[in-house]
């Protein structure tokens, strides 16, 4: 049910920005909230972005979240080693009423 | 401090079943609806089921329809997840978490806030 599609892979030099594309429909991006997470290896996701731009408490204003039609993006700017993860992005889906997640996409910090 | 503890995993065989369970704390457990996320060995995440904080409304991944059932009790601050007709497919890391969840009429939102560290799941004959 992985019909939210990120590119499977982005990389960048430290200090610069990167972006993080999530491409799905009307039924989900284009109508509902969407939110960002961050897995580091071997640790759990991390919620970044949620509510298409809102970042939880403790989270830098380096991760940011935008929304436009049924895409949404996600911004990280400063670029940090210690940024290097799987990022997925997720949204609830009215049609089916289930969460949908994005295939992840994993970020190298060159 | 928010804190979700699973527990319950194993290895089991095709057909077999499972009860997985996520103790928490550091919130107002039954204010809270809650979700079960799951990650397949080298693989994305997959969301299972949602839960909402009364317990009266539920919903499942057509992956896990019919097989799985999602609960919880309140006064016990507790998560579960019962898993029937195991399959290999269901090899994964389940994770529990704790949903921000409004769904319905309008636009709706749906995040996991809080994430435990997961409990393993191994289907093999």
């Amino acid at each position: 049910q992985s019909v939210l599609t990120q590119p499977p892979s982005v990389s960048a030099a430290p200090g610069q920005k990167v972006t993080i594309s999530c491409s799905g429909s009307s039924s989900n991006i284009g109508n509902n909230y969407v939110s960002w997470y961050q897995q580091l290896p071997g640790t759990a996701p991390k919620l970044l972005i949620f509510d298409n731009n809102k970042r939880p408490s403790g989270i830098p204003d380096r991760f940011s979240g935008s929304k436009s039609g049924t895409s949404a993006t996600l911004g990280i700017t400063g670029l940090q080693t210690g940024d290097e993860a799987d990022y997925y992005c997720g949204a609830w889906d009215s049609s089916l009423s289930v969460v949908l997640f994005g295939g992840g996409t994993k970020l190298t910090v060159l | 401090e928010v804190q979700l503890l699973e527990s319950g995993g194993g290895l089991e065989q095709p057909g077999g079943s499972l009860r997985l369970s996520c103790a928490t704390s550091g919130f107002t457990f039954s204010n809270y609806a809650m979700s079960w996320v799951r990650q397949a060995p080298g693989k994305g995440l997959e969301w299972v089921s949602i839960i909402s904080g009364s317990g009266g409304r539920t919903y499942y991944a057509d992956s896990v329809k019919g097989r799985f059932t999602i609960s919880r009790d309140n006064s016990k601050n507790t998560l579960y997840l019962q898993m029937n007709s195991l399959r290999a497919e269901d090899t994964a890391l389940y994770h529990c978490a704790k949903t921000g969840v409004v769904v319905g009429a309008g636009t709706a939102r749906v995040y996991f806030d809080y994430w435990g560290q997961g409990t393993l799941v191994t289907v093999s004959s």
